[in-house]
């Protein structure tokens, strides 16, 4: 079966700390594995997906098949980063199964 | 280029009623996904519908169907509503394939009573 678990409902930095929003998946298969983000007031949108390896708005995300992780990650928190942030994995024919997410919120 | 539009906002209805919602996608987007999203289990997969056809579909009661007109609009149906159904229902677009983005729509908040 497939699931997303984030283990933490709520994450409090300070601006400038470093910030990790854990994610872990089970899947039997080869995972295509995603990160999504609502900003406050906004759409529920992509914020970056493992096959790009990129980094955006300086978040990375590493997958890591043995500990089937897709922890999130940047160096330096800023304020406009606090948002809900949901990993998402992507099934057989565009099935997303998401995780129940994690509140960032970074304080100044 | 539009977004993903869904009709009505907002939805107040009575136990055992029905309703329809609707998602008109991104031009030139032929999958429509839809999604339960409550507070306490987060957004749950409902149905992925493409090119007029249900490709995938999530563990709900019968209750909830869909469909997707020849154009991708795609509509949601609930039958016999019940408090629990009370949760905002997102609709999200895509070109289809495999890890192809997902384009969300603003939501309708669906309040049963």
């Amino acid at each position: 079966a497939q699931r997303v678990t984030q283990p933490e409902k709520l994450l409090s930095v300070f601006k400038g700390a470093p910030v990790e929003l854990k994610c872990n998946y089970s899947y039997s298969g080869s995972p295509e594995l995603f990160w999504y983000v609502q900003y406050s007031r906004q759409r529920l949108q992509l914020l970056l997906r493992h096959i790009s390896r990129e980094s955006i708005k300086g978040f990375t995300a590493d997958l890591n098949k043995g500990e089937t992780s897709f922890h999130l990650k940047k160096p330096f928190a800023q304020e406009e980063d606090s948002a809900m942030y949901y990993c998402a994995l992507e099934g057989n024919g565009q099935n997303f199964v998401f995780g129940p997410g994690t509140r960032l919120s970074v304080l100044p | 280029k539009a977004g993903v539009t869904q009709t009505p906002r907002y939805l107040i209805k009575t136990r055992g009623q029905q309703v329809t919602l609707s998602c008109s996608p991104i031009s030139g987007h032929r999958s429509v996904s839809w999604y339960q999203q409550t507070p306490g289990q987060g957004l749950q997969f409902l149905f992925e519908y493409f090119s007029e056809t249900q490709r995938n579909k999530g563990n709900f009661p019968g209750r909830f169907s869909g469909r997707q007109f020849s154009n991708s609009r795609s509509e949601m149906n609930v039958s016999t509503l019940e408090l629990g159904d009370s949760a905002l229902y997102l609709c999200a677009s895509s070109l289809g394939r495999t890890n192809e983005k997902l384009f969300f729509g603003s939501g309708t908040q669906l309040s049963v009573l």
